[in-house]
């Protein structure tokens, strides 16, 4: 099956801890990309990675970092959350970097 | 800069109504333009995309006309089922760089 995998579906953690979220695609694609949605729907672009280098950065916060060991694979890692950081991340991944493939999503609940 | 207004932040139906999501966009030059659905649970997929200015692109049901003279892109589908209940998302994308997503419409089909 090609797609892009996310994991964990949920995560509920405390404020202060370090979490990490996972994201493979099998579609053979050369970029992807980090969103977040937030509880009002709104989608906002975090990270993309084409070919290991990181090309769109929208200042997000400095706790957060995208981590790439191959053109399939984009991890997120938060170093230390915040109440704000609650809301889903969302995975992709595109060939051209038009037509973007999204992952089901991580729901990210700080306590 | 690019940007994408939707206008409706929500729009409630009943089974076989018409369906209409205003879009409008600004950026400068010939985009892409793209409808993504997101079903609860799920992330964003693709509905449907129109490269080329003044047409039009359709996908299970749904359609919507890239004008560039009013620079929208609505869309329209004639008879909405229960099962078309989602957030719909107008996107734009220029120059090869990150999608620029809408604010999203979430439409409410009731039987």
């Amino acid at each position: 099956e090609t797609a892009v995998f996310q994991t964990p579906n949920y995560h509920v953690t405390q404020v202060g801890n370090e979490v990490s979220f996972n994201c493979k695609q099998t579609l053979g694609h050369d970029t992807m990309y980090w969103y977040k949605q937030d509880s009002k729907k709104l989608l906002k672009i975090m990270f993309s990675y084409n070919n290991k280098q990181l090309i769109v950065n929208e200042t997000v916060p400095r706790r957060f970092s995208p981590q790439s060991s191959d053109k399939a694979h984009l991890n997120l890692r938060i170093k230390s959350v915040e109440p704000e950081d609650s809301a889903v991340y969302l995975c992709a991944s595109s060939r051209t970097g038009y037509e973007q493939y999204f992952g089901p999503g991580t729901r990210l609940t700080v306590l | 800069g690019n940007s994408v207004t939707q206008m409706q932040g929500q729009v409630t139906l009943s089974e076989e109504e018409f369906l209409f999501i205003n879009c409008t966009y600004s950026t400068t030059g010939y985009p892409t333009l793209f409808w993504y659905v997101q079903y609860p649970g799920e992330g964003p997929q693709l509905l449907l995309k129109v490269t080329t200015a003044n047409n039009k692109g359709s996908s299970r049901g749904f359609e919507a006309t890239y004008d560039k003279g009013t620079t929208s892109f609505h869309l329209q589908k004639a008879s909405v089922q229960e099962s078309d209940s989602a957030v719909y998302y107008c996107v734009l994308a220029q120059g090869g760089r990150a999608l620029i997503f809408g604010t999203g419409t979430t439409v409410s089909v009731s039987p």
